[in-house]
C-alpha cells in the first residue's frame, strides 16, 4: 500500500502569491493533519480534518486554510505569502481517534516551500 | 497548553554504543501519550516508540527504550547498539488522550543525533 503522498515536493513562490499543497492519506485513513516545520524547529500543528470537517486548528493566521475532500485527500492553502512562510509542510494521516484508542500518525515526506 | 522541551540540540555516539536523548514536558492533563519520532535527511517523520501515560511500564521496541518518569514529567529515549542508520533528527512529542477526532501532536525542537563509524 502507498504511504501518505504529498505534492509537490518542492515549490518556490514570490511574496504575496497564493499556494496550494496537496495530500493523499493512506487508504482507509479518514483523518488528515497539517504541520509546518520551520528549519531547525519541530513541526507546528496547523489543522486537523476528519470526515471533511475541521476538528482542530493551531495558532496560525487566517491566511492559512484547508479542506478535505470526499476521498479524504486534503489541500492546504496559504494566501498572501510571507517570507516567514518558508518551511517544510508535513501532512499526516490516521484512523479516526476514538475514545480511549490511540492510532499512529503516518507522515508524508512533506512539501518544501520557499518564499522569495 | 502543553510544552515539550529537548535540551540537547546535538549529540553524537560511536557505532555500537548506547546513547540517551532527553525530553521534558509540561501539561495539566492526566491522560496523554508521549512519542519519539525520527526524521532522517529524507524528511519523512517515522514513529520510533510510543508511551501511554497511564502505563507505568516503560515502552521498548527492539534497540529503543524509554525512561518515563511521570511525576518528573520526563521522557528520555535510550538507543542501544547504535547503528549508522540511526543518524537523524529525533523529536519528542505529546498528545492529549481523549475522545473525539482531535489528533494534535506537540513537538519539541529536536535533537540531531549523529552515529559515527
Amino acid at each position: 500500500d502507498a504511504g501518505v503522498t504529498q505534492s509537490p515536493t518542492h515549490l518556490i513562490k514570490t511574496r504575496g502569491q497564493h499556494v496550494t499543497l496537496r495530500c493523499s492519506p493512506i487508504s482507509g485513513h479518514k483523518s488528515v493533519s497539517w504541520y509546518q516545520q520551520v528549519l531547525g524547529q519541530g513541526p507546528q500543528f496547523i489543522f486537523q480534518y476528519y470526515e471533511k470537517e475541521e476538528r482542530g486548528r493551531g495558532n496560525f493566521p487566517d491566511r492559512f486554510s484547508a479542506r478535505q475532500f470526499p476521498n479524504y485527500s486534503s489541500e492546504l492553502n496559504v494566501n498572501a505569502l510571507l517570507l516567514g512562510d518558508s518551511a517544510l509542510y508535513l501532512c499526516a494521516s490516521s484512523f479516526p481517534f476514538r475514545t480511549g484508542v490511540n492510532t499512529e500518525a503516518f507522515f508524508g515526506q512533506g512539501t518544501r516551500l520557499t518564499v522569495v | 497548553a502543553q510544552t515539550v522541551t529537548q535540551s540537547q540540540p546535538e549529540m553524537s555516539v560511536q557505532e555500537a554504543e548506547t546513547v540517551t536523548l532527553s525530553c521534558t514536558y509540561d501539561t495539566s492533563e492526566s491522560n496523554y501519550y508521549l512519542f519519539w519520532y525520527k526524521q532522517p535527511p529524507s524528511r519523512q517523520m517515522i514513529l520510533v516508540i510510543r508511551q501511554e501515560a497511564y502505563k507505568q511500564q516503560n515502552a521498548t521496541e527492539n534497540r529503543f527504550s524509554v525512561n518515563f518518569q511521570k511525576a518528573a514529567k520526563s521522557f528520555s529515549l535510550k538507543i542501544s547498539d547504535s547503528q549508522l542508520g540511526d543518524t537523524a533528527m529525533y523529536f519528542c512529542a505529546f498528545m492529549k488522550r481523549g475522545g473525539g477526532s482531535n489528533y494534535k501532536l506537540t513537538f519539541g525542537k529536536g535533537t540531531l543525533l549523529t552515529v559515527n563509524p
